[in-house]
């Protein structure tokens, strides 16, 4: 069965701080690993990776993919009280399979 | 930039009722989506659709069909609505350019069946 894993499920951080948040998945006919930051609204995109080892950047927030161990990593630099928000991880093959989420709370 | 618009931001309705859950879109997207989103359950794929008038089922198509007339717009169509199916409702869509194109969302609707 296709599933895609976040860790942690809640995260509260001080302003300032570094995170670093993980998605594992087991997606047959892997495609891509897409990024989403929902906050009260609907998710938001961030990032699709598709190939190994290239990071992608994009201001304080970056993510890399690693499709022989199966997971991919988004990290948040510098973290501000915008910040806060469910992160999605969804893993793409014919469908989007999405993670439960990351809730990071940053507190000042 | 894609605009995604879900017509009701919250909607509340009785058991049994007939609901109607409009998204349009106007990106002249080929694909879209309806998904539910629940505490712990994450985001779950109920019906999508790649063409008008197409229709495939997703993971979880029980009680629920939808509708594609025009290429614009999607409906998600509860037929008899239970109170298992509160919910917040998510719209999404896609370009035609492969399951490698993101998908882009509408605001979602919240709803509550009674």
């Amino acid at each position: 069965e296709d599933k895609v894993v976040q860790s942690p499920l809640s995260l509260v951080v001080h302003e300032g701080d570094t995170v670093t948040l993980n998605c594992s998945y087991e997606v047959t006919n892997f495609r891509s690993l897409l990024w989403y930051k929902q906050e009260k609204k609907a998710p938001t995109f961030l990032f699709m990776l598709t190939s190994s080892g290239i990071e992608k950047k994009s201001g304080r927030l970056s993510s890399i993919l690693d499709k022989k161990e199966l997971f991919s990593i988004l990290n948040i630099t510098a973290t501000q009280t915008g910040d806060s928000a469910v992160y999605l991880c969804a893993g793409v093959a014919n469908n989007l399979f999405f993670g439960t989420g990351t809730r990071l709370t940053v507190i000042p | 930039d894609v605009k995604v618009t879900q017509s009701s931001r919250y909607l509340v309705k009785r058991t049994g009722e007939k609901v109607f859950l409009e998204c349009v879109q106007d990106m002249d997207h080929e694909n879209m989506f309806w998904y539910r989103q629940d505490p712990g359950l994450g985001l779950r794929l109920i019906y999508f659709s790649y063409d008008v008038k197409m229709k495939e089922k997703g993971d979880i198509p029980e009680g629920y069909s939808v509708s594609r007339e025009k290429k614009e717009r999607f409906s998600l169509i509860l037929e008899s609505a239970s109170t298992n199916q509160t919910s917040m409702y998510l719209c999404a869509t896609q370009s035609a350019g492969g399951a490698n194109q993101p998908q882009h969302f509408g605001d979602g609707t919240r709803l509550s069946i009674l």
